[in-house]
């Protein structure tokens, strides 16, 4: 059970387009969704965290017009990448979970690489 | 604010040997406590589950202990395998509900 999806795997896209990245919960209703970034050789870095319905919290540093991010069910989160540069290029991971627990389930990764 | 250290960054092991991964975080005031295991461009697996209220966690070969006071913990590994091979991450709940903050990572290799 709590099987994350995101979909695609892998894009490559040109500088100045938009991407989007789409975030599923299978098989249970995710109350929040967090998306992170990973730069090659570094941790993740939370990007933002989204609750269903509600705007997403971004974290310090991150352009929210830039990363658009919408929740707007309880089983799906999309990570909008806009006007996408070569310093985006980076492995996009988002995790979700449901209210009063603890634990967050990660989703396999997107790798965005802009040319 | 939390700031989550892993020592060290890189361990290559020979087969079958024990290892153990540190994990250290600056503010002890946190709920749970988990390690992660991260394959080469792909996404996360949760390996153990530490609560504050607990001491370890076992999974198999895999041993996690926390000391909340100390702010520390260790995955302790048995019997290490090639397949074991992978970069581990702990992370910590901070800044808010649900949300945590991930160590900077092991990337350990075990040779045939």
């Amino acid at each position: 059970g709590a099987v994350v999806s995101q979909h695609p795997s892998r894009v490559i896209c040109k500088s100045g387009t938009s991407v989007k990245i789409e975030c599923r919960s299978l098989d249970f209703q995710a109350t929040t969704m967090f998306w992170y970034r990973q730069f090659p050789k570094q941790s993740l870095m939370l990007m933002a965290t989204s609750n269903e319905g509600s705007k997403a919290t971004y974290e310090q540093g991150v352009e929210k017009d830039k990363f658009l991010i919408n929740h707007a069910s309880l089983t799906l989160s999309t990570l909008t990448v806009t006007s996408a540069h070569p310093e985006d290029s980076s492995f996009y991971i988002c995790s979700a979970s449901w209210q009063f627990t603890d634990t967050q389930y990660f989703g396999p990764g997107t790798r965005l690489t802009v040319l | 604010k939390q700031e989550v250290t892993q020592i060290p960054a890189a361990l290559s092991v020979p087969e079958g040997e024990n290892l153990v991964l540190n994990c250290s975080f600056t503010d002890s005031a946190i709920y749970n406590l988990q390690w992660f295991r991260q394959d080469p461009g792909k996404g996360l697996t949760s390996l153990l589950l530490i609560q504050s209220s607990q001491r370890e966690q076992t999974s198999g070969r895999l041993n996690a202990s926390l000391d909340k006071s100390s702010g520390r913990s260790t995955l302790y590994i048995a019997a290490s395998q090639p397949g074991d091979s992978a970069t581990y991450l702990c992370a910590v709940p901070s800044g808010g509900y649900q949300k945590v903050t991930f160590g900077t990572g092991t990337k350990l290799q075990v040779i045939p």
